[in-house]
């Protein structure tokens, strides 16, 4: 099982591109979960998705969009890349059954923005 | 919505002594409170983890207290090894609506030889 993975590791981009983070798990997980990670402000929720073909908005959605078409994969997406969204991305997965509600964790890309 | 309050922001210890670290959470409804150890250039892992219906749980050198009515709870490291050395958040959960997880600021723990 190779858990939760996150490609690319490191992308460096300029004001205004757009770019897509892709994360996959094999652990056959119903939730996905997009955060970021900025110093001093632990991890804010962006995005989520209870399922295939579902998504909802968390906590700091507006610059982002994400689509889950497969159950293992969830999108995240910046159509036009500021450099606030300067940060570190992590995504999660979390299984339905039995009320289990670990979340795991992928090792994060890191993003710049200039 | 949820808000968790995680003290202190970093904590340094002596190897071999304790370690605590504190949250406060403001829905009486969350009722699962994770811990989660974040080691340089990695991915959060879960380390511990307790259920609204439990006062303590305890996994070797590790455990967590949760108190209800306070609204707060804490996570002990005994024995502190370098390895120990981490950046630690706690978190709350408020199920339904994607059973979303608020986490606290972290505490960057450094255990000194």
């Amino acid at each position: 099982n190779a858990g939760v993975t996150q490609t690319p590791k490191f992308r460096v981009l300029k004001t205004g591109q757009s770019m897509t983070l892709l994360c996959a798990q094999d652990m056959n997980h119903e939730y996905m979960y997009w955060y970021r990670q900025d110093p001093g402000m632990g991890l804010r929720l962006i995005h989520y998705s209870v399922g295939e073909g579902t998504t909802a908005k968390g906590e700091v959605p507006d610059g982002y969009n994400v689509s889950r078409l497969k159950k293992q994969n969830f999108l995240l997406g910046l159509e036009s890349a500021a450099p606030s969204q300067t940060s570190v991305y992590f995504c999660a997965s979390r299984s339905l059954a039995g009320g289990y509600n670990e979340q795991f964790f992928g090792p994060g890309t890191r993003l710049t923005v200039l | 919505g949820e808000n968790v309050e995680q003290h202190p922001s970093t904590l340094s210890v002596q190897e071999g002594d304790s370690a605590v670290i504190k949250c406060t959470y403001s829905d009486s409804a969350s009722n699962y409170f994770p811990w989660y150890k974040q080691e340089l250039g990695k991915g959060p892992q879960l380390i511990i983890d307790i259920r609204s219906n439990v006062g303590e749980k305890k996994d070797q050198r590790i455990a967590v207290t949760l108190n209800k009515t306070a609204k707060h709870f804490s996570l002990h490291i005994t024995e502190t090894q370098p390895e120990d050395s981490a950046v630690y958040f706690c978190a709350a959960l408020l199920t339904g609506g994607g059973n979303k997880l608020t986490f606290g600021t972290g505490t960057q723990l450094k255990v000194e030889l």
